[in-house]
């Protein structure tokens, strides 16, 4: 079983929408979550790490839910730019970190 | 933000050949890692280390090598190179900072092998 898994999409959605990621991952004693942006042929970026009450940046909204192990991204009012491949990742108890196959957005106009 | 610098950032190279790339990191991160990825797939851990004289070596490290002599100097060896090691190598470090260790990954050198 994969440490994390995500839905590899692709999500194609318009403009101003409001689009959700979602991520689940296999070790329950898993130390930190976060996600990061991966643009085509470019390094993995952080986005935001995600803390155990949930937590906001801008349209960015991250939540964890420990007990059924599953992480979610929401984007508030999708712009062209987001457009991107999100990936969950997740850090182990040994300081891996483990990333998911990534979820494809593609924003259109 | 880390700054990780990576050489050469593309790589076109002929099977047989030992080649090493070049991972530095200028904010004195006691973490670093190496990832492989091929387009569309996930990344997987080759090696990683947690300071100076320590590495380990990750999922797919069987044909490469790592050393760790100074803290901001991370390079990767292929003692000879096939046409399976064509992919995206992305070198990586992380830093504690608020409750949680985050990582920062370099530009990613891309290795052709012909």
């Amino acid at each position: 079983r994969k440490e994390v898994e995500q839905d590899p999409g692709p999500f194609n959605v318009p403009e101003g929408a409001t689009v959700a990621f979602n991520c689940t991952y296999s070790n329950s004693a898993s130390q930190s979550f976060f996600w990061y942006r991966q643009d085509c042929r470019k390094e993995p970026k952080l986005l935001m790490s995600v803390y155990s009450s949930g937590n906001e940046d801008g349209r960015f909204t991250a939540q964890l839910n420990r007990a059924s192990q599953y992480i979610s991204l929401l984007i508030r009012d999708s712009k062209l730019s987001d457009s991107a491949t999100y990936l969950c990742v997740v850090r182990g108890t040994g300081n891996q970190f483990y990333f998911g196959t990534g979820t494809s957005l593609t924003v259109i106009p | 933000e880390a700054d990780i610098y990576q050489t050469p950032r593309y790589l076109v190279i002929g099977t047989g050949k030992k080649i090493t790339l070049e991972c530095s990191q200028t904010m004195g991160h006691d973490k670093m890692y190496w990832y492989q990825q091929d387009p569309g797939m996930e990344l997987h851990l080759i090696h990683y280390s947690y300071g100076v004289n320590s590495t380990e070596k990750g999922d797919l490290s069987s044909e490469s090598t790592v050393s760790r002599i100074r803290t901001e100097h991370f390079p990767l060896t292929l003692e000879s190179a096939r046409p399976s090691h064509t992919s995206q190598y992305l070198c990586a470090s992380s830093e504690y900072r608020a409750i949680t260790y985050e990582q920062y990954f370099g530009p990613g050198t891309r290795l052709t092998v012909t």
